[in-house]
């Protein structure tokens, strides 16, 4: 198996859920990344892990919660959403010591209800 | 702040007519300048890069995009659509977030292809 791969494809969630996105890269890189991609906005930057050091964007709430336990695996851990968190979760790899091009997943489509 | 500017929502073009797409970047130094493509319900697929060299870039699926330094543009080009190409569009530039590099996308462009 090679690229990016994420778990689930789809999602469905309370507000008062637990729930846990998946992402494992199997392309050798070394930083991997969460985009959260709404309807009509640009892509967000949510976190980026280097090394498995984590980057944080502070606009990013606290509900929220990434997770890189090793260079290939990414969690992000969802709690109490909120429904405008509904969107699609992108993650990524690169290289980061290289020209900053990015792989990614197809993405977690997730709605919150 | 490193950005790109995707001026058109939407871009319709017939089958067999050459496509334009958009682009404008705002940097500070070199650019380094990315295409994207994402098909429905998909994740986003690299296209093509420019990082220095020849202005005229070829990618994926008979795509190229021509950097231009003077006009601070590197609009994506095909020859030739296809209405395959129906896709959303994401031009890139590369930024520094806290000192590690990641990937500043524009909104994207919507590209519609009528048989």
């Amino acid at each position: 198996e090679t690229g990016v791969t994420q778990t689930p494809r789809h999602l469905v969630m309370g507000m008062t859920n637990k729930k846990s996105l998946k992402c494992e890269q199997h392309l050798g890189h070394n930083a991997m990344y969460w985009y959260k991609q709404s309807a009509k906005k640009p892509l967000e930057l949510m976190f980026v892990y280097s090394l498995e050091e984590r980057v944080e964007n502070n606009s990013v709430p606290s509900r929220f919660s990434p997770e890189c336990p090793n260079s290939s695996h990414l969690f992000l851990h969802l709690h109490t959403l909120q429904p405008e968190d509904s969107a699609l979760y992108l993650c990524a790899s690169s290289q980061e010591t290289r020209t900053g091009e990015l792989f990614f997943g197809e993405g977690s489509r997730l709605t919150v209800l | 702040a490193q950005s790109v500017a995707q001026p058109e929502d939407q871009v319709n073009v017939a089958e067999g007519n050459p496509l334009t797409v958009k682009c404008t970047y705002s940097v500070s130094g070199n650019p380094y300048l990315f295409w994207y493509v994402q098909y429905p319900n998909r994740g986003l697929q690299f296209l093509l890069k420019y990082i220095t060299g020849d202005n005229l870039v070829k990618g994926s699926y008979g795509f190229e995009a021509e950097f231009n330094k003077s006009q601070t543009s590197f609009h994506l080009k095909k020859p030739s659509a296809l209405v395959s190409d129906s896709a959303l569009y994401f031009c890139a530039v590369r930024a520094l977030f806290r000192g590690y590099s990641t990937l500043t996308f524009g909104k994207g462009t919507m590209l519609l292809v009528s048989p």
